[in-house]
């Protein structure tokens, strides 16, 4: 079974600092990981995913991620905040994928919601 | 290339009526999957579908129904509606990018 924690549900930073939102999944089988993000009455929106390709992810707007098996993380981060990224984040697992005829489901964290202040 | 499209954005109901909610995925995708999104309990996986096959469902009851036909749309249907099923109901269609691609979701309010 597949599982993510995404620690804390709120994280504040001020325009132009880092932004950290850590990640952390549990999986039997090698995952798939991905990064959304959610903006008020509006659907996700894919910022990036893992695919066992290269460990550190680049993704839109800025934002990459690290791909790390031995700590089981795959925490995201953005080097300057701007006001624009004022969102909710979620991180997601998937054991498979679709055309594979695999369980394809993603399991989602709670999500966090980042403010940024002026 | 148009997005992941759901229809209605939004909708009411009462206490025991029915609905349906559609979902067009991206032209040339097979694949769709329904995910509910509530304040208590996330974002919880509903069903997939793959070339009009479901392939997972979801721990829901069976008031709970899917189908998608051969042009790849899909209807998610809720039957004998309960408060508790006040949701967003979002669909997402497969990019064979090893991307899902969500639509901007239903709004469900029972009341």
């Amino acid at each position: 079974a597949q599982s993510v924690t995404q620690l804390g549900s709120h994280v504040s930073v001020s325009e132009g600092a880092l932004v950290l939102l850590r990640c952390n999944y549990s999986s039997s089988v090698p995952p798939y990981l991905f990064w959304y993000v959610q903006y008020p009455n509006q659907g996700l929106q894919l910022l990036l995913k893992y695919t066992s390709a290269a460990t550190l992810v680049k993704g839109i707007n800025g934002f990459e991620a690290e791909f790390k098996k031995s700590e089981t993380s795959f925490h995201l981060t953005k080097p300057s905040a701007h006001m624009s990224d004022a969102a909710e984040y979620f991180c997601a697992v998937t054991p498979g994928l679709p055309f594979w005829g695999a369980n394809s489901k993603l399991t989602f964290g709670k999500g966090i919601t980042l403010s940024v202040r002026p | 290339k148009a997005g992941v499209t759901q229809t209605p954005r939004y909708l009411i109901k009462t206490r025991g009526q029915q609905v349906t909610l559609s979902c067009s995925p991206i032209s040339g995708h097979r694949s769709v999957s329904w995910y509910q999104q509530t304040p208590g309990q996330g974002l919880q996986f509903l069903f997939e579908y793959f070339s009009e096959t479901q392939r997972n469902k979801g721990n829901f009851p069976g008031r709970f129904s899917g189908r998608q036909f051969s042009n790849s749309r899909s209807e998610m249907n809720v039957s004998t509606l309960e408060l508790g099923d006040s949701a967003l109901y979002l669909c997402a269609s497969f990019d064979g990018n090893y991307g899902y691609t969500f639509g901007s979701g239903t709004r469900l309010t029972v009341v």
